[in-house]
């Protein structure tokens, strides 16, 4: 089935620091891609879409210049947390998709702690 | 918002049946129904989708009403690896519209 590799899985960061994490899907073309957040006990959140050679469209509340996400590629897309503090710290997760061809697909998370 | 509701939490018993219910009372006539699971601390894991008839696969089967507003996943057999959130989410099967997740299922198989 259908791959979507996240990496890194955690990464402990100063705060003021940046931090990148990249989200590939290994056997098929993403032509969209979704970056959620998880806080403890939470849901997942939807934080922003991103389609190949375009720019992202971020959710409400979602600070654009905080979060920077890009999907140069049709296997690739980053999100960049720049200036981490402490309260960006938590569970990252992308899915990507090939439109017209379901299902979305999950990768397994990089858990973010910012010190 | 989230298009679908869920119970909280369910309880069943190691080698039973699991029978987890979702509503969807809003749902279009393009869109499907689409099932994942997320075990602790990783990425959410797709299980199954359908339109308006049944369906099965090797993880579970799902049984959508009729009218479409409500669906069923079963877990013929759990198992412990089972314990999970389970996520019932709606959306039209040529993607690229996004999703907003719920809070779930929580459930806890019982050895």
């Amino acid at each position: 089935g259908a791959v979507v590799s996240q990496h890194p899985s955690w990464v402990i960061c100063k705060s003021g620091t940046s931090v990148k994490i990249e989200c590939r899907s290994l056997d098929f073309q993403a032509t969209t891609m979704f970056w959620y957040r998880q806080f403890p006990k939470q849901s997942l959140m939807l934080m922003a879409t991103s389609n190949e050679g375009s720019k992202a469209t971020y959710e409400q509340g979602v600070e654009k210049d905080k979060f920077l996400i890009n999907h140069a590629s049709l296997t690739l897309s980053t999100l960049t947390v720049t200036s981490a503090h402490p309260e960006d710290s938590s569970f990252y997760i992308c899915s990507a998709e090939t439109r017209g061809r379901s299902p979305l697909h999950f990768g397994n998370g990089t858990r973010l702690t910012v010190t | 918002d989230a298009k679908t509701t869920q119970p909280p939490s369910m309880d069943c018993a190691e080698g039973r049946a699991a029978n987890l219910p979702c509503n969807h009372s809003t749902i279009s006539g393009n869109e499907y129904v689409y099932w994942y699971r997320q075990i602790h601390s990783q990425g959410p894991q797709y299980i199954i989708h359908g339109l308006k008839n049944n369906e099965t696969n090797e993880m579970a089967s799902l049984i959508i009403t009729e009218d479409r507003k409500s669906s069923t996943l079963i877990l013929p057999h759990a198992t412990l690896r089972d314990t999970a959130v389970y996520y019932c989410i709606v959306r039209v099967a040529s993607g690229g519209d996004k999703i907003i997740f719920g809070k779930g299922t929580r459930l806890h198989i019982l050895p």
